[in-house]
């Protein structure tokens, strides 16, 4: 079955420290991968995606994420967080275009990141 | 661009009662998404149109639910009757998609989501 598992429910870094937010995937063919950021109350914004080509992807505010094939995982990472990051992240997965469109997403449970002072 | 809109933000109602949840997308996108976010079950896509024509709608979780989009710029989320076990938010997404570039940058706006409590 096609699932995505973020193993860390919650997470907590110090301003400046770096950050790495696990992601794994079980999907039965390449997959469409993204991590998305959701602020309080507020609807998901996309950071980042990959489809293909270099493994390592930049996306905005600082974030990139690594595409490991052998280990099923696109882990998103940021060398210096900020306190404006904390939010929950969510990765998902897709099956690229299927139905007209690439938004039908299976959407991992999220990470909760709170950033200390 | 005023982005996805969603209303009403917040709905309370009764068991029983019916329940419309509405989204307008993004003008010029062709695709529009229903999710709905738990927290026991995450995000769930529950049904996704593509040019007004629902093409997947396997997520929906029960014949109480239904969902229309009579025209691009307009779309509605039924609950008939509701149920507590429907609380929750209900995202509305939509993207502009172009069919002779798979590849190309698609990319999903959300709307801000309509919390819902069924009493």
């Amino acid at each position: 079955a096609q699932s995505v598992t973020q193993p860390d429910i919650h997470i907590t870094v110090s301003e400046g420290a770096s950050l790495e937010l696990r992601c794994n995937y079980s999907y039965g063919a390449t997959p469409y991968l993204f991590w998305y950021v959701q602020s309080p109350g507020q609807g998901l914004q996309l950071l980042l995606k990959y489809f293909s080509g270099d493994t390592l992807v930049q996306g905005i505010k600082g974030f990139e994420a690594e595409f490991k094939r052998s280990q099923s995982s696109f882990n998103l990472r940021k060398p210096s967080v900020h306190w404006s990051d904390a939010a929950e992240y969510f990765c998902a997965v897709g099956p690229g275009w299927y139905g007209g469109s690439q938004g039908n997403l299976i959407f991992g449970k999220g990470t909760k990141l709170s950033v200390k002072p | 661009d005023a982005g996805v809109i969603q209303s009403p933000r917040h709905e309370v109602t009764e068991m029983g009662q019916e329940v419309t949840l509405r989204c307008k997308p993004i003008s010029g996108h062709n695709s529009l998404f229903w999710y709905r976010q738990t927290m026991m079950r995450g995000l769930e896509l529950l049904i996704y149109f593509n040019n007004n024509v629902p093409i997947d709608d396997s997520g929906m979780p029960e014949d109480r639910f239904s969902a229309k989009m009579p025209n691009a710029s307009f779309s509605t989320l039924k609950i008939q009757p509701s149920e507590p076990r429907d609380s929750a938010v209900y995202f509305c997404a939509s993207s502009f998609s172009v069919e002779s570039k798979p590849d190309s940058n698609e990319k999903l706006f959300f709307g801000s989501g309509t919390q819902l409590s069924v009493l």
